[in-house]
């Protein structure tokens, strides 16, 4: 089975930060990763797809990058709206969620 | 516009069978690509995909649950359904379907329904 790991668990950062989140998995996925947003009380939503492909209605300030075994999702200028938990998820060789990011304000 | 929405018993017995039923709007599980998964996430934890359907009657279940899951559609109703074998009190979790089209994401969620077991 391909491991995936989510780092940090928690992050704190200020409006207007920069942030990155970083997904890491045991072997290569070859892009097939996605990136969910999920606030207190509701169900996740799509961020991102095949590692960088922004979903329609998804502010520009969320983009991803990465390959091979290492992924990242940037939030390039933090919102109030921000916050919440953010996994990601791989579609290469089944279907397994990160066990997540939380990002709180400072 | 693509909608989702999960009901189901609210609360059950352990070893009784979990059945869930996902009603959507804006898509078929006729059409080539379509596709619907079970997603389930205990309170307070992380997402543990189950199991999907596709368009052309393919199923995939999760390992780790296979021979207890049970996925099927009808979609003369825009309906698919999801049954789980004797639960105990670990199946307790907020359970979501999902769309997902061609690929392996899942691009629209429902709100998730609550399920408790217990005796």
């Amino acid at each position: 089975d391909i491991q995936i790991t989510q780092s940090p668990s928690i992050l704190s950062a200020s409006v207007g930060d920069r942030v990155t989140l970083s997904c890491k998995t045991s072997r290569n996925i070859y892009s097939n990763l996605a990136w969910y947003q999920q606030k207190l009380g509701e169900a996740p939503k799509l961020l991102i797809y095949h590692k960088d492909s922004l979903q329609t209605g998804i502010p520009s300030r969320f983009s991803g990058s990465g390959s091979g075994t290492d992924y990242t999702l940037a939030i390039s200028s933090l919102q109030p709206e921000d916050v919440g938990t953010y996994f990601c998820q791989k579609y290469y060789s089944g279907y397994t969620f990160g066990a997540g990011t939380k990002l709180e304000l400072k | 516009q693509v909608t989702l929405k999960e009901s189901g018993p609210g609360i059950l017995q352990p070893s009784h069978t979990l059945s869930l039923t996902c009603s959507f709007s804006g898509f078929s599980l006729t059409n080539n690509g379509e596709g619907v998964s079970w997603i389930r996430q205990p309170s307070g934890k992380g997402l543990e995909w189950l199991a999907t359907i596709w368009w052309n009657n393919n199923t995939y279940n999760n390992p780790s649950l296979k021979s207890r899951l049970t996925v099927s559609k009808d979609t003369s109703n825009n309906q698919a359904f999801l049954k789980v074998t004797s639960v105990d009190t670990a199946d307790t979790a907020t359970y979501y379907c999902a769309h997902m089209f061609n690929s392996g994401f899942f691009d629209y969620w429902g709100l998730g329904v609550m399920v408790t077991v217990s005796s």
